[in-house]
């Protein structure tokens, strides 16, 4: 098992460049999510799906686009890369039946993201 | 909305115990969770509380009373590699999507 993959770790952006962070995984897990952590402000929820073909924004979705074909992967989009998306994104997903964890959350490694 | 709460750093040292708070503000309350983040790392689940009461893990017990909106994850014989970021989340209103604190920073001297 791989777990959480995120590509790429790093990527350096010019203001007004699109790109796509990759995220998948494969424990067949139903409930995928995006967050950004900046410097003392936690882990903020970007946007969240909780099965194929359903997505949902979460607390700062502005600027960033997903979609969920599948169970595995959950790509975020920035669509116009500002010097304000400069952050670390982690992918994190969660099964959907409770079980003696609860909703625990497995998390990628993250991808370090500059935007000049 | 949600709301939390923790204290933003916890020193101590090698071999104590600490605990570290959480409080919370939402609606429709399922759990309270723990991660852990050591620098450049990914956050990892710890533990996970949906009733009032204390839940051990070795080293990590976790509490949660519902009643008063607050939780406490208590590391005991600590250790430098406990130095990390102590993160609390809620998942609440019907989307177990959890919702993060701020982090604590743990500093374990020898």
């Amino acid at each position: 098992n791989a777990g959480v993959t995120q590509t790429p770790k790093f990527q350096v952006l010019k203001t007004g460049q699109s790109m796509t962070l990759q995220c998948a995984q494969d424990m067949n897990h139903e409930y995928m999510s995006w967050y950004r952590q900046d410097p003392g402000m936690g882990l903020r929820l970007i946007h969240y799906s909780v099965g194929a073909g359903i997505t949902d924004q979460g607390e700062v979705p502005n600027g960033y686009n997903v979609s969920r074909s599948t169970t595995e992967d959950f790509p975020l989009r920035l669509l116009s890369a500002a010097p304000s998306q400069t952050s670390v994104y982690f992918c994190a997903s969660s099964p959907r039946d409770r079980g003696p964890h609860g909703y625990g959350y497995t998390f990628g490694s993250g991808t370090r993201l500059t935007v000049v | 909305g949600q709301s939390l709460e923790q204290p933003s750093e916890v020193t101590a040292v090698e071999g104590a115990i600490v605990q570290i708070n959480c409080t919370y503000q939402t609606s429709g309350f399922y759990g309270l969770s723990w991660y852990q983040q050591h620098d450049g790392g990914a956050p990892t689940f710890l533990s996970y509380n949906a009733l009032d009461g204390l839940e051990e893990t070795g080293r990590f017990s976790s509490f949660l009373s519902r009643s008063d909106s607050y939780g406490y994850l208590l590391l005991q014989e600590l250790q430098m590699k406990d130095s990390a970021s102590y993160f609390c989340a809620v998942t609440s209103g019907g989307s177990y999507i959890p919702t993060f604190g701020r982090g604590t920073s743990l500093i374990v001297h020898p």
